[in-house]
């Protein structure tokens, strides 16, 4: 069946440092591929998505490049700043029933001290 | 104004209850869905409803009925709680197409004790 698998975390960096937060998935089909992101105590955010192969999606410095051949959807930001501290989901759209219900990952807890 | 509400926010009762948990959405979407997230936050589909009739049911007990009384409103009937039913559970709507964005309430906490 379809699924998502994202690095382990926790994921602890100091603000400005580069981050990267890797993505593969197993899917029938083209499914879409989501980052979401929950701030603590909060629901899911849409960060960002893309589509088809080749499409990079982006928001608040964050990019995501959907690369067919390496079934990935990595994550990275540049710089990253304090208020980044949340958990980063990557997801797919499970194409059943044509329904796009979410497959997520497991989820990776990013920390970002000063 | 708030896309998707849930009331309630934090819900704690007792093993054998029976509980409820509502969501709303503002948004004109076709299709709901309710996510379940462990304590180790990993989320799972429960129930997805489109336009009132159910598309997905996940292998969830038969203690969880989801009941859509209109496109805007999909509720959570949870029987008999059980201490593993302890989680977030989360509400989310986006429209028919899979490729579409799901927005998603802020969840409500069940701690069954």
């Amino acid at each position: 069946g379809n699924s998502v698998t994202q690095m382990e975390g926790p994921v602890t960096l100091s603000e400005e440092a580069f981050l990267t937060i890797n993505c593969t998935y197993t899917a029938t089909g083209y499914p879409s591929l989501f980052w979401y992101v929950q701030y603590p105590g909060e629901g899911l955010q849409l960060l960002l998505k893309a589509t088809k192969a080749d499409d990079k999606g982006s928001n608040k410095g964050f990019e995501a490049t959907y690369r067919k051949e390496t079934t990935s959807f990595h994550l990275e930001k540049g710089s990253v700043q304090v208020s980044d501290s949340a958990v980063y989901f990557c997801a797919l759209s499970d194409q059943r029933g044509s329904q796009g219900n979410l497959i997520f990952g497991k989820g990776t807890k990013l920390s970002v001290k000063p | 104004d708030t896309a998707v509400s849930q009331t309630p926010k934090y819900l704690v009762t007792q093993m054998g209850n029976d509980k409820s948990i509502k969501c709303e959405q503002n948004l004109g979407h076709d299709t709901m869905y309710w996510y379940k997230q462990d304590s180790k936050k990993f989320l799972k589909i429960m129930f997805s409803y489109n336009n009132k009739e159910l598309i997905i049911n996940e292998t969830v007990p038969n203690r969880f009925s989801p009941k859509s009384p209109d496109k805007a409103h999909l509720n959570l009937h949870i029987n008999s709680l059980e201490l593993g039913d302890s989680a977030v559970y989360f509400c989310a709507s986006s429209q028919l197409i899979s490729t579409d964005t799901q927005y998603f309430g802020p969840g409500t906490r069940l701690t069954v004790l």
